[in-house]
């Protein structure tokens, strides 16, 4: 089945600066990756989605970016803020068959 | 509209016995997948149902198990507790089946403590 690797685990930046969370697949057959975020006692919550037959997408602050030929891609946020503070999680999916990385929990300081 | 509800949102049980969590999805949502959230080991798929039929089912042992009802309602058994099952169990639901629709909606989890 699908192996999703997410990098790093943890990522703390200074607010205002950016941050980029990766992720590799191993199934050449997924073809839709998103991205979800949990708050702290909530459950996660989509941000952000791209299939594969784009390349990049973005969404205000946020970006994603996929490569199909190295099977990774990307989650990019601009211009952090405290409330960005939370676990991010990646994911790949093909037909019925959604699997998730481990996580990357993210601290903005102020 | 209501999000995805779980019951109980947490718990505390013994090794051996057995336990029953539930969760009601949006409504119009058929599909209900479970997940295990533990520390540093993310989310892993325990499996999903939709129309009352189990569509894919992740690599835990044969004491978790589920089922769903033809409301959409679903509930997941975890069997014969150890002190590894203690975790976060979050239920999501979709229009449609896995990925094809895209977005999950999750609950908050129910939180299982075993002592």
């Amino acid at each position: 089945g699908e192996n999703v690797e997410q990098h790093p685990s943890t990522l703390s930046v200074q607010e205002g600066d950016s941050a980029v969370i990766k992720c590799t697949y191993s199934d050449s057959a997924s073809n839709y990756f998103p991205w979800y975020k949990q708050e702290l006692g909530k459950g996660p919550q989509l941000i952000i989605d791209i299939r594969s037959n784009v390349g990049e997408k973005k969404d205000q602050r946020i970006a994603v970016t996929l490569n199909k030929t190295a099977k990774h891609f990307s989650l990019h946020i601009t211009e952090t803020q405290p409330e960005d503070s939370a676990v991010y999680f990646c994911a790949a999916s093909k037909m019925d068959d959604m699997r998730f990385g481990a996580g990357t929990r993210l601290t903005v300081k102020p | 509209k209501a999000g995805v509800t779980q019951t109980p949102r947490y718990l505390i049980k013994t090794r051996g016995q057995q336990v029953t969590l539930s969760c009601s999805p949006i409504s119009g949502h058929r599909s209900v997948s479970w997940y295990q959230q533990t520390p540093g080991q993310g989310l892993q798929f325990l499996f999903e149902y939709f129309s009352e039929t189990q569509r894919n089912k992740g690599n835990f042992p044969g004491r978790f198990s589920g089922r769903q009802f033809s409301n959409s309602r679903s509930e997941m058994n975890v069997s014969t507790l150890e002190l590894g099952d203690s975790a976060l169990y979050l239920c999501a639901s979709s229009l449609n089946v896995g990925g094809q629709t895209g977005e999950l909606f999750f609950g908050e989890g129910s939180r299982l403590t075993v002592l």
